[in-house]
C-alpha cells in the first residue's frame, strides 16, 4: 500500500557511469517532483511534471534526464555520473503544485 | 537563495519537555507547511497553515503564523523520545509551481 515508491533505496557507482532511479505513486496525484538533499540536509526541487508535462526544470545539468511515461511514473536517469552526484534523491508527489508533498523513501547515490 | 529558513539549526531537549522551532520565509505566500523527516526516511507533511490563519493544531503539534513577519514557528509539546526527526518549513512559490524547503532543525529527545 505504499503511496510513493522508488527504487533502488541505495546505489553505489562509478564516475563517468550512467544510472536511472523509478519511481511510481498510486495516489492519483497529478502532479510529480524530483528533489535533491545534500549532505547539509538541504532539499532543492530539481524537477517536477503535471500529467507527464514538463513544468519545471530548475537550472539542472542536462546530464539529469527525467521521464514520465504516464502521470503515476517519473523516473530520473543521470548520464556521466559525478563525484558531485553523490546525494539522496527524492520523488514526491502531490494533488496540485501547492498541496502538501507526499515523499517516497529516498535513493541514496554515491559516486565514486 | 533559500525561502525559508529555519531557526535553530539542531535542538535537544529533555522528553516530555517542548520544543519550538522557527521559520521565516521572504516573499508572499498562501500557506506554508511543515514536514518531518526521520533518519532514513522521506519527508512526511504534518500540517499546513493558510495565510489567512494565525494558528492551527493538529496533536500535539501548534503551528503559528504571521505573515506580517514572515515567519512561523511549530511547536511539539509533551515531546516523545519518537518525536526525534528533522524538521523543515516549505513555501510554494507563487507563480513558480514549486514548493521550496528551508535547511530544517534537527531535533533530538532525551530520554
Amino acid at each position: 500500500d505504499t503511496a510513493v515508491s522508488q527504487t533502488p533505496k541505495y546505489l553505489v557507482t562509478q564516475m563517468g557511469n550512467d544510472k536511472s532511479i523509478k519511481c511510481e505513486q498510486n495516489l492519483g496525484h497529478d502532479t510529480m517532483y524530483w528533489y535533491k538533499q545534500d549532505s547539509k540536509k538541504f532539499l532543492k526541487i530539481m524537477f517536477s511534471y503535471n500529467n507527464k508535462e514538463l513544468i519545471i526544470n530548475e537550472t539542472v545539468p542536462n546530464r539529469f534526464s527525467p521521464k514520465s511515461p504516464d502521470k503515476a511514473h517519473l523516473n530520473l536517469h543521470i548520464n556521466s555520473l559525478e563525484l558531485g552526484d553523490s546525494a539522496v534523491y527524492f520523488c514526491a508527489s502531490s494533488q496540485v503544485t501547492d498541496s502538501p508533498l507526499h515523499f517516497g523513501n529516498g535513493t541514496r547515490l554515491t559516486v565514486t | 537563495s533559500q525561502q525559508g529558513e529555519e531557526d535553530p539549526q539542531a535542538l535537544s531537549i529533555q522528553e516530555g519537555e517542548n520544543a519550538t522551532m522557527n521559520c521565516s520565509y521572504k516573499t508572499s505566500i498562501n500557506n506554508l507547511q511543515w514536514y518531518r523527516q526521520n533518519s532514513g526516511r522521506g519527508l512526511v507533511h504534518l500540517i499546513l497553515i493558510r495565510s489567512n490563519e494565525r494558528e492551527k493544531h493538529s496533536g500535539r503539534l501548534r503551528v503559528t503564523l504571521d505573515t506580517s513577519k514572515k515567519s512561523s514557528s511549530l511547536l511539539i509539546t509533551a515531546s516523545r523520545a519518537a518525536d526525534t526527526a528533522s524538521y523543515f518549513c516549505a513555501t510554494p512559490i507563487q507563480g513558480a509551481q514549486k514548493l521550496v524547503f528551508g535547511q530544517g532543525t534537527r531535533l533530538t529527545i532525551n530520554p
